[in-house]
């Protein structure tokens, strides 16, 4: 099946310091990949629709500047969590777009846990 | 927008069967998936549904649709130890996905 990568899987820093986020799919091309963010036992709140080539699609409430997001290829997409702070804090969720039997479908990745101190 | 609800806890006796409830509002959503999530863990995609159809069953798990009342379900058969994780229902509008909160699942020897 469609395996998709991040790296890393997790991370602790300084408040104030940027943090990158690598969402790769391993075995299919991804037009479209997501980033998702989750709360200690909440549901998934996408954040951002990224999409080959182009800019962001950001959802209501996302701060852009906050959150980049490069999707420079057809596997790799990227999260910079710029200048972190404590309530950043968070386990961070990506997944891409492929195919499972003649349907398109979304492939998670295992998630990256940051922390800031 | 897309709500979608689930019950947020289930215990269930090894071997019994689990029945993990969903509900959506939007009736045009096209497809339905059910995601399981173990601790610390990404989403791993179960099985998924369109919605023109009202059944379907893959080896120990089988989703129902009702259309009608916007109601889905997952039981899992002969449930496992293996089984214990947060089950999450996700209603698809256009190629993106709207997540209920999820459904924890403890299997009790």
């Amino acid at each position: 099946g469609a395996v998709v990568s991040q790296h890393p899987s997790w991370v602790i820093c300084k408040s104030g310091t940027s943090v990158k986020i690598e969402c790769r799919s391993l075995d299919f091309q991804a037009t479209t990949m997501f980033w998702y963010r989750q709360f200690p036992k909440q549901s998934l709140m996408l954040m951002a629709t990224s999409n080959e080539g182009s800019k962001a699609t950001y959802e209501q409430g996302v701060e852009k500047d906050k959150f980049l997001i490069n999707h420079a290829s057809l596997t790799l997409s990227t999260l910079t969590v710029t200048s972190a702070h404590p309530e950043d804090s968070s386990f961070y969720i990506c997944s891409a777009r492929g195919r499972d039997r003649n349907q398109e479908t979304q492939y998670f990745g295992p998630g990256t846990r940051l922390l800031v101190l | 927008g897309e709500d979608v609800e689930q019950s947020l806890f289930l215990s269930v006796r090894e071997g019994d069967s689990s029945v993990i409830n969903c509900t959506y509002t939007d009736s045009s959503s096209t497809y339905l998936y059910w995601y399981k999530q173990e601790p610390g863990a990404g989403l791993q995609l179960l099985t998924y549904i369109f919605s023109n159809m009202d059944m379907k069953q893959d080896q120990r798990l089988t989703v129902l649709l009702n259309k009608k009342d916007k109601h889905l379900s997952l039981r899992i058969a002969d449930t496992q130890t293996g089984d214990s994780a947060i089950y999450f229902c996700a209603a698809s509008m256009g190629y993106k996905l709207s997540f209920g909160a999820g459904t924890t699942v403890t299997v009790r020897a």
